[in-house]
């Protein structure tokens, strides 16, 4: 079946824009997570949907990130005015469940440059 | 602070020879689990393998194993009969499941399998 799809692939943003960035999660999974992979960095946790529950928004970096989840599936990950360091590749993954036994399934990301 | 330490930021490996990618941690907690993700080049993430802390027994999966020293907080990921297809980034990371779950990675090694 199909796995997760992220959109745009590549996103270019002047500084102080606002962006938008799409995941579709695999059909059935209730578990969405975003991270965040800057340049010679590791993954950052950004924030954790789970079915209906409250997300876990204790990775967002500031208050210009939000993020929302429609119906339990697609979910939005909102920039605002956007910043240079916010220069990364963004990654959304599902799972099943959150429990850690169930397997994290990554979407190919979408790289945004800001300038 | 829970941290990931990947000290090798590069290796490269012959083919069909064996690769030994270190990986050490750093919590309090006592539940956790232990991962190591595959990033191909220009391709999504991957699960390579799984470790519950709880569990004395290292896992494996074909040519992937681990050296898990729980005391020693370290989590080594053994690659035997290195393939072309191994080379990527790999990633290390653990979630711990101690009230809210954290999702710690590591910065990568980035693996390059020599014909």
């Amino acid at each position: 079946g199909a796995g997760v799809s992220q959109s745009p692939s590549n996103k270019v943003t002047e500084k102080g824009k606002d962006v938008e960035l799409r995941c579709d999660p695999i059909s059935g999974h209730t578990a969405l997570y975003w991270y965040r992979q800057s340049l010679g960095q590791g993954l950052e946790f950004l924030i954790y949907f789970q079915g209906n529950s409250a997300p876990d928004k204790s990775g967002l970096p500031s208050d210009r990130f939000s993020a929302e989840r429609t119906g339990g599936s697609v979910s939005t990950l909102t920039i605002q005015r956007t910043q240079q360091e916010d220069s990364a590749v963004y990654l959304c993954a599902s799972s099943l469940s959150r429990q850690p036994h169930y397997e994290q399934y990554f979407g190919p990301g979408t790289r945004l440059t800001v300038t | 602070a829970q941290t990931v330490t990947q000290s090798q930021p590069e290796m490269s490996v012959q083919e069909a020879e064996t690769v030994t990618l270190s990986c050490t941690y750093d919590t309090s907690e006592s539940n956790y689990y232990l991962f190591w993700y595959k990033q191909p080049p220009s391709r999504q993430m991957i699960l390579v393998i799984r470790q519950e802390a709880y569990k004395q027994q290292n896992a494996t999966e074909n040519r992937f194993s681990v050296n898990f020293q729980k005391a020693a907080k370290s989590f080594s990921l053994k690659i035997s009969d290195s393939q072309l297809g191994d080379t990527a980034m790999y990633f290390c990371a653990f979630i711990i499941t101690s009230g809210t779950y954290k999702y710690i990675f590591g910065t990568g090694t980035r693996l390059k399998v020599l014909a």
